[in-house]
């Protein structure tokens, strides 16, 4: 147990449905990340917030769409995907100091998404 | 820009025997290093970590060393048990510019057969 809780842990939906992966940390923590892990691939970062606020979106599709209403939760907005975005969706958490240091980061069990 | 670069698997060992699982990075600058290690089904768990040239992180028998001159970091375990199958990855951060993104390897699969 990390202290990065994601849930569902398994999720399958079709290309139509609209669906939604939520993370919760009871670290403390103020930066939270969305990582994609795909097979046979680096795992990919895909959005950063730092106190609530979005820092970082790497390119993802619209078809993700985070929301981030606190610093505890974090939400990735799913809807019209493709089956290529079958994978496993990491959550994780860090604390970001006043220096703009970083603590590590702490991962969630993941979402085994599979889109059909 | 910054990557990583982990020796490809799978790498399938008898317990007890020696594992290197070698790491390069390349980055513009001077990152903290990290091993996360994935047990079947489960999320990332940080493994050990080093922050500066010549520090050395260590946790549960694994060692890595980060050496600057080779831009390394490989991971060591003297005497490996099945417990340690796992996938184990490679990453990099970068100081205050890049805020807290963590680049990663491929991951290496880990088998230890009894």
């Amino acid at each position: 147990e990390t202290g990065v809780t994601q849930t569902p842990r398994h999720l399958v939906m079709g290309m139509t449905n609209k669906k939604s992966l939520k993370c919760e940390q009871h670290l403390g923590h103020n930066a939270m990340y969305w990582y994609k892990q795909s097979a046979k691939k680096p795992l990919e970062l895909m959005f950063v917030y730092n106190f609530k606020e979005q820092t970082e979106n790497n390119s993802v599709p619209s078809r993700f769409s985070p929301e981030c209403p606190n610093s505890s939760h974090l939400f990735l907005h799913l809807h019209t995907l493709q089956p290529e975005d079958s994978a496993l969706y990491l959550c994780a958490s860090s604390a970001r100091t006043g220096g703009f240091q970083n603590t590590e980061a702490f991962f969630g069990q993941g979402t085994r998404l599979t889109v059909v | 820009g910054n990557s990583v670069t982990q020796m490809e698997g799978p790498v399938t060992l008898s317990e007890e025997a020696f594992l290197t699982i070698n790491c390069t990075y390349t980055a513009t600058g001077y990152p903290s290093l990290f091993w996360y290690v994935q047990y079947p089904g489960e999320g990332l768990q940080l493994l050990l970590k080093a922050t500066k040239a010549d520090d050395k992180g260590s946790n549960k028998g694994f060692e890595a060393t980060y050496r600057k001159e080779t831009t390394s970091f490989h991971l060591e375990k003297g005497s490996v048990q099945v417990s340690d199958s796992a996938v184990y990855f490679c990453a990099l951060r970068m100081g205050e510019t890049s805020g807290s993104r963590l680049t990663f390897g491929e991951g290496t699969q880990l088998t230890v057969n009894p």
